[in-house]
């Protein structure tokens, strides 16, 4: 089946360091959604990625799909200790449900 | 913000026994789904549900589990036997189709 993955799993940083995680997906996407979970929280929805090549920002955070729609990327600039939690990519198919990657937790030092 | 709202919060119970966990969606959202998370691990799809069915299931949701909208509002998700290794947080999640879904707070089930 289809499958997501994501690395690293873990990323320790320094605060004011910068932070990538990476996701890739067995299969062509139809979209791939980003998520931000808090250490006891509910993964909490960032962003939606669509078209080919999409680059979109968040303030600090930039998030890219790839060309082929298989893989995608968040690099966080100059984090803050409010940027720390667990990251997840997750694909989507056109049946609409979200298959997880395993996660990229940040920690960042002050 | 509009929120999905799950109860119970926490819900601990003997192996064997019947659990239901509930949620209430978004109102004007269409497409409901049961995710689970063991501690420390990822998100995993269970259930998608549809127009008062379900759309698609995955290899966890085996026939201990079902889904239903009792009353047309509330999303429900009963786990008919519950095993030891059923203990996870579970989520309710609602999505309009069109953009990202939202998650509710969780129901941390521990089976004892």
């Amino acid at each position: 089946g289809q499958q997501v993955m994501q690395i690293p799993q873990y990323q320790h940083v320094q605060e004011g360091e910068d932070f990538t995680t990476y996701c890739n997906s067995s299969t062509t996407l139809s979209n791939i959604q980003w998520y931000k979970q808090r250490p006891g929280g509910h993964p909490v929805f960032l962003i939606q990625l669509v078209k080919s090549g999409e680059v979109k920002k968040q303030k600090r955070l930039t998030f890219q799909f790839g060309e082929a729609k298989k893989n995608s990327s968040l690099h966080i600039t100059a984090t803050q200790t409010t940027d720390v939690g667990t990251y997840f990519c997750a694909g989507n198919n056109q049946g609409g449900k979200l298959i997880f990657g395993q996660g990229t937790e940040l920690s960042v030092k002050p | 913000e509009p929120e999905v709202t799950q109860t119970p919060s926490h819900q601990v119970t003997q192996m064997g026994q019947e659990v239901i966990l509930r949620c209430v969606p978004i109102s004007n959202h269409l497409y409901f789904y049961w995710y689970r998370q063991i501690l420390g691990q990822k998100v995993e799809f269970l259930v998608s549900f549809y127009n008062n069915e379900i759309s698609e299931k995955s290899e966890i949701f085996d026939d201990q589990f079902s889904v239903e909208r009792p009353d047309g509002s509330n999303f429900t998700l009963k786990i008919r036997s519950t095993k030891l290794e059923d203990s996870a947080m579970y989520f309710c999640t609602t999505g309009d189709g069109d953009y990202g879904y939202t998650f509710g707070s969780g129901t941390r089930l521990t089976v004892v």
